[in-house]
Parts: structure tokens; C-alpha cells; sequence
């Protein structure tokens, strides 16, 4: 079956731009989402389709995708981004199902 | 905005049956998204578990198919989850969320409840 691969960890120095990447098969056909999680949390959608954020998502937050690739950008993260970041995607191949990526632990420093 | 809202037992015994329970409000079920289940072990990543319609058609990950079934309720607006012949590997906090459809994306997920897997 498919999967989704995202760098387990990943830093970024506070204000500075970064980066997480997903990749995948689906990708090729379905828009990823990005989910952010803080510890004993539940994910928080932050990023869908094309580059959408639902209400309340600070603007710093934006989505691309290319090929098999999606990625997610901070543009000049804040201490609050430190989270986990999950990307999902529908893989439609044979029955329907939603992957998830392993999830990239993002460290602010 | 909808919310949901696990419940049901925090200790499975191994081989026996894992039952949860998420409340819908705020909205209704039949309002044509999908309703999903996702699980996720103690420092581990999240794994979809699988997904009904409120016309009672499912989906499962491959992986759980055989051990899952997901059922509707749309008289009490809610929708269940049963896991059979769990062992610890299925000890987890078990999310439900709802899944928006093309583009597809869960807009709303219950704050989570840890099952362990234990005699």
C-alpha cells in the first residue's frame, strides 16, 4: 500500500523560515492537509487543499505542492509553532483510505 | 462549528473488544461529510482507523479491516467504533473527526480518549 514520508524532526531558528516536506504517491492525485499537534493535544488543521487555512491561522502558515511532494512553510516562526506536524492525504487506489504521514517534530530555538 | 466527543471504557481486557462512542453536536451526521476514527499510541504518530457515511457505507485501513467495524446512529447523532481481539499494541488515545469531502480534510476532531489494552 502507499505511504507518506515526512523528516522525522526538524528546526528552525525563531523568526526564520522553514520547511516540512511530505511525499507520497497520493500526492499525485489528492491534496495533502497539515495538521499541527502540541503535547496532549488534539491535531489542529492548519493547511488544506490548494493552500487554504481555515479561521484563526496566522497567515505564516501556507501550503504547496509539486509532484509527489507537498510541503508545509513557516514564514518566520514563533515560539508557539514547536509542535508536531502530520500531513494526510486520501489514497484512492483501491478502497478509499486516508493515509498519514509519520509526522516532523519541529524544534524553535 | 460541530464538536465531538469520545467516550467509553479506558481498559480493554486482551482478546476482548474495544467500544467507543462519538457525540456529535453542533450539527447533524447526515450533513454529507465523512465521520472517522484515528488512533494514536503513546509517542507514536496518528493512524486512520476508518470512516462512515451517515448512509451507513464505510471505509477501513487495510491493516484493521478484519478486527473494525464503524456504525451510525443518526437517531442519536453519533457514531461508534468496535475493535476486536485487541492486544496492547491497540492501547492508544482513539480521536473521532469529521472529514470534509474534496478537498478532503478533517475540520474537526473530539479532544481524544487513551484505551489501554490490559488485564
Amino acid at each position: 500500500s502507499s505511504e507518506l514520508t515526512q523528516d522525522p524532526a526538524v528546526s528552525v531558528a525563531l523568526g526564520q523560515t522553514v520547511r516540512i516536506t511530505c511525499q507520497g504517491d497520493s500526492l499525485r492525485s489528492y491534496y495533502s492537509s497539515w495538521y499541527q499537534q502540541k503535547p496532549g493535544q488534539a491535531p489542529v488543521l492548519v493547511i488544506y487543499g490548494k493552500n487554504n487555512r481555515p479561521s484563526g491561522i496566522p497567515d505564516r502558515f501556507s501550503g504547496s505542492s509539486s509532484g509527489n511532494t507537498a510541503s508545509l512553510t513557516i514564514t518566520g516562526a514563533q515560539a508557539e509553532d514547536e509542535a508536531d506536524y502530520y500531513c494526510d492525504c486520501r489514497d484512492s487506489s483501491g478502497d478509499p483510505y486516508v493515509l498519514f504521514g509519520g509526522g516532523t517534530k519541529l524544534t524553535v530555538l | 462549528q460541530v464538536q465531538l466527543q469520545e467516550s467509553g471504557p479506558g481498559l480493554v481486557k486482551p482478546a476482548g473488544t474495544l467500544s467507543l462512542t462519538c457525540a456529535v453536536s453542533g450539527g447533524s451526521i447526515s450533513s454529507g461529510n465523512w465521520w472517522s476514527w484515528v488512533r494514536q499510541p503513546p509517542g507514536k504518530g496518528l493512524e486512520w482507523i476508518g470512516e462512515i457515511f451517515h448512509s451507513g457505507s464505510t471505509n477501513y485501513n487495510p491493516s484493521l479491516k478484519s478486527r473494525v467495524t464503524i456504525s451510525v446512529d443518526k437517531s442519536k447523532n453519533q457514531f461508534s467504533l468496535k475493535l476486536s481481539s485487541v492486544t496492547a499494541a491497540d492501547t492508544a488515545v482513539y480521536y473521532c473527526a469529521k472529514m470534509i469531502a474534496a478537498p478532503y480534510y478533517f475540520d474537526s476532531w473530539g479532544q481524544g480518549t487513551l484505551v489501554t489494552v490490559s488485564s
